[in-house]
């Protein structure tokens, strides 16, 4: 059974430091893993996917990484901003009973203090 | 091009009751897929509909049910309401598995159910 974990749950930083999210799940047979946002009681906004077959993608200051031999992927965020407070989600996308969906984890609340 | 819309954004009802939330997915997906995300935890998979079907389920009760209609818009109904039901209803639209599995999800704005 798939099962993903986030770690740290929350995370407090001043604003200008680097960061990492760190995200790990139990099986490596995966298609793609999604990294999301979400801002209190609102939903889910896509950040970068990453296909299998890829290593990392990038999109501004967002850089995320996948290793599916050891079960992890990394979300680094470059020069954090009190804008990127929110909950940071990871969802791994796999072949489950036939159906393909997303197991998410419990996300990191982050808070960047200006 | 319109993302996902999810209806209505907030909802309160009584224990006992039943309840009809609605989704309209992304133009060019025609899967959707509903999940249930109590406070401070990560989304929880109810089921996915494709083709107007049901094709899989998570760990859900059968008072919560679906239908997608040939449009691709989608139904959750829950029925017999529990106070335990209260979170946020996330509905996500993707394309069909198999074809371009590989794409991610698209998700609406949710809507907030409170059972009181």
């Amino acid at each position: 059974k798939q099962e993903v974990t986030q770690i740290p749950a929350a995370l407090s930083v001043p604003e200008g430091e680097n960061l990492v999210l760190n995200c790990s799940f139990t099986d490596s047979a995966i298609y793609n893993l999604q990294w999301f946002r979400q801002d209190p009681g609102k939903g889910l906004t896509s950040l970068l996917l990453i296909q299998s077959s890829q290593r990392e993608q990038t999109s501004g200051r967002l850089n995320a990484s996948l290793d599916k031999s050891s079960g992890r992927s990394t979300l680094y965020i470059a020069a954090s901003q009190p804008g990127d407070s929110a909950t940071y989600l990871c969802a791994v996308r796999a072949l489950t009973s036939g159906t393909y969906k997303y197991i998410f984890g419990t996300g990191t609340r982050l808070k960047v203090l200006a | 091009d319109a993302g996902v819309t999810q209806s209505p954004t907030h909802l309160i009802k009584t224990r006992g009751q039943q309840v009809t939330l609605r989704c309209s997915p992304k133009s060019g997906h025609d899967t959707v897929s509903w999940y249930q995300q109590a406070l401070g935890q990560g989304p929880q998979f109810i089921f996915q509909y494709y083709e107007e079907e049901e094709r899989q389920r998570g760990n859900f009760p059968d008072r919560f049910s679906g239908h997608q209609y040939p449009n691709y818009s989608s139904e959750l109904n829950v029925n017999a309401l529990l106070l335990g039901d209260s979170a946020l209803y996330l509905c996500a639209s993707s394309v069909k598995p198999g074809t371009r599995a590989n794409y991610g999800y698209t998700f609406g704005s949710g809507t907030r159910l409170t059972v009181v």
